[in-house]
């Protein structure tokens, strides 16, 4: 089975532009979950998608939005861009729901804002 | 709430060396707990994972955790380590419930010297 991919890989854009990033789960997967990684704060929950409906959401500004295609494939975007969001942004994906299930990452896109 | 807390942000061992990588946690409700990897520019691959199954688990290149209640701990170990270990560990706990949410400790990042 493919892995979950993520795309782009790399990414740049100056403040105030907006950003869409792309997750494709592992065949079967339904579940989606999107997570921000800096070296200042480390890993961080941004949402989590079950079937097309977000089931649970991180503490982060309204800028940040996602969602779930009928075919599980996920996008989140980001408004408005600041200096702060350049991070590596994971997306996960996962069979069901629930916290003992393992949860398979993607390689992440860099995106660095400028 | 749940939280993950690992204990030394940069640890090195000598190749052949113990692995000893320190997760302690906190969880109101018996917990799910990860281990993670992640080689730079990657994304993260599950060493192994604790579902109140087995108290030792063994994971993937040799790695285990010993789930310990009363000292909250979940360490990852290894008896021998190899130069290909040398990567960023994270722990994790599931936030509980029907999420797939998990909570990262701030990762350690395990040097192993020739």
């Amino acid at each position: 089975k493919a892995g979950v991919t993520q795309t782009p890989r790399y990414l740049i854009k100056t403040r105030g532009q907006q950003v869409t990033l792309s997750c494709s789960p592992i065949s079967g997967h339904r579940s989606v979950s999107w997570y921000q990684q800096t070296p200042g704060q480390g890993l961080q929950f941004l949402f989590e998608y079950f079937s097309e409906t977000q089931r649970n959401k991180g503490n982060f500004p309204g800028r940040f939005s996602g969602r779930q295609f009928s075919n599980s494939r996920s996008e989140m975007n980001v408004s408005t861009l600041e200096l702060g969001d350049s991070a590596l942004y994971l997306c996960a994906s996962s069979p069901g729901q629930g916290g003992h299930n393992e949860q398979f990452f993607g390689p992440g896109t860099r995106l660095t804002v400028l | 709430a749940q939280s993950v807390t690992q204990l030394g942000s940069h640890v090195s061992v000598s190749e052949g060396a113990l692995v000893l990588l320190r997760c302690n946690y906190s969880s109101s409700v018996p917990p799910y707990l990860f281990w993670y990897v992640q080689y730079p520019n990657q994304g993260l691959q599950l060493l192994l994972k604790y579902t109140s199954a087995a108290t030792l688990v063994k994971g993937i290149n040799g790695f285990e955790a010993e789930f310990k209640k009363s000292e909250t701990s979940f360490h990852l170990t290894k008896p021998s380590a190899h130069m290909s270990d040398a990567a960023e560990y994270f722990c994790a706990v599931s936030d509980g419930g029907a999420t797939n949410k998990l909570i990262f400790g701030t990762g350690t990042l395990l040097a192993v010297q020739p």
